[in-house]
C-alpha cells in the first residue's frame, strides 16, 4: 500500500518563502506528484519529480530524495492567490497525500 | 479545446434513488479515474480505468459501478444513494507511460444525499 504524510496547515506571510513536506511510504516507487486545489475547486497539476533533485516551474519547486522517501514543494514570492490546499501524490494507482492547506496572510 | 467535463456540477436526491454522474474527456486519455473527496479532506480512489471495457475498484471500498464503454466517457452510478454519499466526486485523466504531465481533473460533482 501507499501512505503519504504532509502537515495539516501551514501559515505564511505575501512575498515570503514557504516549504511544504511531504514523506511517503510506497510499494514501489512511480515518483511524486504535487497538486494545488483552491477551495472549491478541482485540483491543478504543478510538478513532477523522477529522480532526486530540484525540479522548478517558475516560482515554484519541487524537491525529491527517494532514499529519504522524502519531498517538498517549495513556493516563493508568494501571493494571496496561493492560498490553497496543496496535495503530493505517488503511486501507479495514484495515492494522494493528507493535503497541507497553506493560509498566505498580508 | 481538449479537457474533461463532469455533470452535473451540484445534485441534491432522496434516499433509495438511482443517479450517474457523467464524465467525459476530449484528450484521447486512456486512463481514467474517480476520486471521492470530503471537504478539506484527502481524495480517495474509488475506481480507474485503463482502457475500454477495462475498470477496477481503487483503495476506497465504494458502492458505486463505473463502466467504460468509449475511451472518452467514464460514468459513475450508484443503484440507490444514501446520506453517507454525500460528498463531492472528481473524475480525472492522464496520459498512459509516464506521469511527467499528471492528471488532469473536471470540476467535480457535489452530491447530497438527504
Amino acid at each position: 500500500g501507499q501512505s503519504l504524510e504532509q502537515p495539516s496547515e501551514v501559515t505564511a506571510v505575501e512575498g515570503a518563502i514557504v516549504q511544504i513536506n511531504c514523506t511517503y511510504q510506497t510499494s514501489g516507487f512511480y515518483g511524486l506528484s504535487w497538486y494545488q486545489q483552491h477551495d472549491g475547486g478541482a485540483p491543478t497539476f504543478l510538478s513532477y519529480n523522477a529522480l532526486d533533485g530540484l525540479e522548478e516551474t517558475g516560482r515554484f519547486s519541487s524537491f525529491l530524495s527517494r532514499s529519504d522517501s522524502y519531498g517538498y514543494l517549495l513556493l516563493q514570492e508568494l501571493q494571496m492567490k496561493d492560498s490553497a490546499s496543496y496535495f503530493c501524490a505517488s503511486g501507479q494507482k495514484v495515492t494522494f497525500g493528507t493535503g497541507t492547506k497553506l493560509q498566505v496572510i498580508p | 479545446e481538449a479537457d474533461i467535463y463532469q455533470t452535473p456540477r451540484y445534485l441534491v436526491i432522496g434516499t433509495g434513488k438511482k443517479i450517474t454522474l457523467e464524465c467525459s474527456q476530449t484528450m484521447g486519455h486512456d486512463k481514467m479515474y474517480w476520486y471521492q473527496q470530503d471537504p478539506g479532506m484527502e481524495l480517495h480512489l474509488i475506481h480507474y480505468s485503463y482502457g475500454v471495457n477495462s475498470t477496477e475498484k481503487g483503495d476506497l471500498s465504494s458502492e458505486s459501478t463505473v463502466s467504460r464503454i468509449r475511451t472518452e466517457h467514464f460514468p459513475l452510478t450508484l443503484e440507490s444513494a444514501r446520506p453517507s454519499h454525500t460528498s463531492q466526486y472528481l473524475c480525472a485523466s492522464s496520459e498512459s507511460g509516464t506521469s511527467s504531465y499528471g492528471y488532469t481533473f473536471g470540476s467535480g460533482t457535489r452530491l447530497t444525499v438527504v
